[in-house]
């Protein structure tokens, strides 16, 4: 079946601009997360949705960064004015319950380059 | 806190040569998960193995096989016979559940050349 997908794959976007990148995840995943990827690091988990709830946030960088998933599917993540810091991949993933057996499927990431 | 370590950066290998990856974790949970994913060059990351805290078993899947070993908290991945599409970047990851993510190393850049 299809995986996690992510658009836009690349985003290049003025300092100052605001940018919503989206995350389909796997049709009937329950689970579904965000992280950040900065050059030559490892991902750094960001939130954390159950179905629509948000249930963890902690790992958002500033009250610039929002993310929603409204009917429990789709979700969207939103930086409002940009700062060059924001560069960095931003990796979707979903899985299909909630719980420590579960295993975290990818997406391959949107690219955002902050000018 | 968790914590995950990869202390190797980069390993270059030829082609068919076994390749080991090291991987260190701290947690102060006793029930957790450990995960390699791979990363090649399209940016995706995909899954390659997971392994509980429970089981100590050590396994051999195809072309890859793992070392888990609670008494030095070490989770290394080998690869037998490395090819050339196995260059990528391989992450280890720790999940304990208690805060709902995955805690990762800064990853090994592995290149196999022909």
């Amino acid at each position: 079946g299809a995986g996690v997908s992510q658009s836009p794959r690349y985003k290049v976007a003025k300092r100052g601009q605001d940018v919503a990148l989206r995350c389909d995840p796997i049709s009937g995943h329950v689970s579904l997360f965000w992280y950040q990827q900065a050059l030559g690091q490892g991902p750094e988990f960001l939130t954390y949705f159950q179905n629509e709830a948000q249930l963890d946030k902690s790992g958002l960088p500033s009250d610039r960064f929002f993310a929603e998933r409204p009917e429990g599917s789709v979700s969207t993540l939103k930086i409002q004015r940009t700062q060059q810091e924001d560069s960095a991949v931003y990796l979707c993933a979903s899985s299909l319950l909630t719980g420590l057996r579960e295993t975290q499927y990818f997406g391959p990431g949107t690219r955002l380059l902050v000018l | 806190a968790q914590k995950v370590t990869q202390a190797q950066t980069e390993i270059s290998v030829v082609e068919k040569e076994d390749v080991t990856l090291d991987c260190v974790y701290e947690t102060r949970d006793t029930t957790y998960y450990l995960f390699w994913y791979k990363q090649p060059p399209s940016g995706e990351l995909v899954f390659l193995i997971r392994r509980n805290s429970f089981d100590e078993q050590n396994e051999i899947s195809g072309r890859y096989s793992w070392n888990f070993q609670k008494s030095t908290s070490s989770f290394n991945f080998t690869i037998t016979a490395s090819q050339v599409v196995d260059s990528a970047v391989y992450f280890c990851a720790l999940y304990t559940g208690a805060n709902s993510k995955l805690t990762f190393g800064k990853g090994i850049t592995l290149s196999v050349r022909p």
